[in-house]
């Protein structure tokens, strides 16, 4: 079983800023891979970055980046000089890795508002 | 438009009465995924298929709740004797196999809300 917590219901940023969204996870799988997704109001959930758990290399998307931590369970998201396009809300995913290749059954967290102010 | 579609954005019904959603997923990909997503929630998984075999189901997935995917494209949902606990975001994602070079990415609709009175 999984379970992905966000403790930050809501979180604000000025333009041209940076600002980071926390995430903590729990699993007993040996091999996972971490998600952060963005949903705009009433559009599709988008992928923004997506973290290989055997790899230690933090992975990174032009203004968007992660710290993942893996011995303290914890896969942030720094995004860089914010932009009102960012504002959405967020959501971090675990999903386990059988063969090799991911499952896609996402557990996700509960979210986090981003607002984005100029 | 090559994403994935639902249908329809918006529905509303009263207690007791069924709906039926249906999604078409990207024409490439042969992974369907059902995830219900309530008001300030996370999304949560329900049930998934590849091709026209669905391969899992969450507890969540009642006996009033089927999925299917006859020919291995489109699915439907279909809600019966709906209840007000029903009321949430219906979404639907797709994805090719997962396997070496292809990442299994989900690419989501933009969802079917439901709203039972």
């Amino acid at each position: 079983a999984q379970t992905v917590t966000q403790s930050q219901p809501e979180m604000s940023v000025q333009e041209a800023e940076t600002v980071t969204l926390s995430c903590t996870y729990d699993t007993s799988e040996s091999d996972y891979y971490l998600f952060w997704y963005k949903q705009p109001p009433s559009r599709q959930m988008i992928l923004v970055i997506r973290q290989e758990a055997y790899k230690q290399q933090n992975a990174t998307e032009n203004r968007f980046s992660v710290n993942f931590q893996k011995a303290a369970k914890s896969f942030s998201l720094k995004i860089s000089d914010s932009q009102l396009g960012d504002a959405a809300m967020y959501f971090c995913a675990c999903t386990r890795v059988a063969g090799g290749t991911s499952y896609g059954k996402l557990t996700f967290g509960q979210g986090t508002i981003l607002t984005v102010h100029p | 438009d090559t994403g994935v579609s639902q249908d329809p954005r918006h529905k509303i019904t009263k207690r007791g009465q069924n709906v039926t959603f249906r999604c078409d997923p990207i024409s490439e990909h042969n992974r369907l995924y059902w995830y219900r997503q309530t008001l300030g929630q996370g999304p949560e998984f329900l049930t998934y298929f590849q091709n026209e075999a669905q391969l899992e189901k969450s507890r969540l997935l009642s006996d009033r709740f089927s999925a299917e995917r006859p020919k291995g494209s489109f699915s439907t949902l279909e809600i019966q004797r709906t209840e007000q606990g029903d009321s949430a975001m219906y979404l639907c994602a797709s994805s090719t196999r997962p396997g070496p070079g292809r990442s299994g990415e989900l690419f989501f609709g933009e969802g079917s809300r439901l709203t039972v009175l």
